[in-house]
């Protein structure tokens, strides 16, 4: 299976700040990332796929970046909205795994 | 709005079958090029994809849980299902049905709310 590994597990930040989370998978993955942003007791919503596309509808403070093994997940403007943890995800390859997750806090 | 719903036991007994379906409303089952999947959360822990089923019947499980998953569909009632046999205490988890986008199985647009199922005699 490829390992996702995210870095910080968790961040305060203050609203207005810029975020980065980065995210490394254990084999190169190409382009086949995705970024989920979850709030306490509801689903993952998807943000970001193929790496750097926004989903549809997700505003343009979220972005993403990255190919092969290091990829990264940035929040230009960090709104009280964005409060959950947010986790990478490669299809890549079966089975489709995810990083552990980053906890995003207001500071 | 396509819309999905999970339904099932709350609570499984150790060595009994996990049975859990989704009803998807908002949209056909059977239409083309779709996958439609089952991921699960235990609590305070991260997301585990368990396996999909394309709309022609194929299926993809996960390794690790392969040998007591199946993953059917049942195109007459718009609903698809999960079964995980011989299941233990870590199997309790939040349970998510979810469809994924046009051709790419592993890009999850569309999630249940999630079901919490327990295993505990």
């Amino acid at each position: 299976d490829i390992q996702m590994t995210q870095s910080p597990s968790s961040l305060s930040a203050s609203v207005g700040d810029r975020l980065t989370i980065t995210c490394q998978a254990s084999q190169d993955i190409s382009k086949y990332l995705n970024w989920y942003q979850q709030k306490p007791g509801k689903a993952p919503k998807l943000l970001i796929y193929d790496a750097s596309n926004l989903e549809t509808g997700v505003p343009s403070r979220f972005s993403g970046s990255g190919s092969g093994t290091d990829f990264t997940f940035t929040i230009s403007s960090l709104q009280p909205e964005d409060i959950a943890r947010y986790y990478c995800q490669q299809y890549d390859k079966l089975p489709f795994t995810f990083g552990p997750g980053t906890k995003v806090d207001i500071k | 709005q396509l819309q999905l719903q999970e339904s099932g036991p709350g609570l499984v007994k150790p060595s009994e079958t996990l049975s859990l379906t989704c009803t998807v409303s908002g949209g056909s089952i059977s239409s083309g090029s779709l996958y439609w999947g089952w991921i699960r959360q235990p609590p305070g822990k991260g997301l585990e994809w368990i396996g999909s089923i394309y709309y022609s019947g194929s299926t993809y499980y996960n390794p690790s849980l392969k040998s007591r998953v199946t993953i059917s569909v049942d195109t007459s009632k718009n609903q698809f299902s999960l079964k995980l046999s011989s299941v233990t205490a870590a199997d309790t988890a939040v349970y998510y049905c979810a469809r994924s986008t046009i051709a790419v199985a592993g890009r999850i647009v569309y999630w249940g709310q999630g079901t919490l199922v327990t295993v505990s005699s």
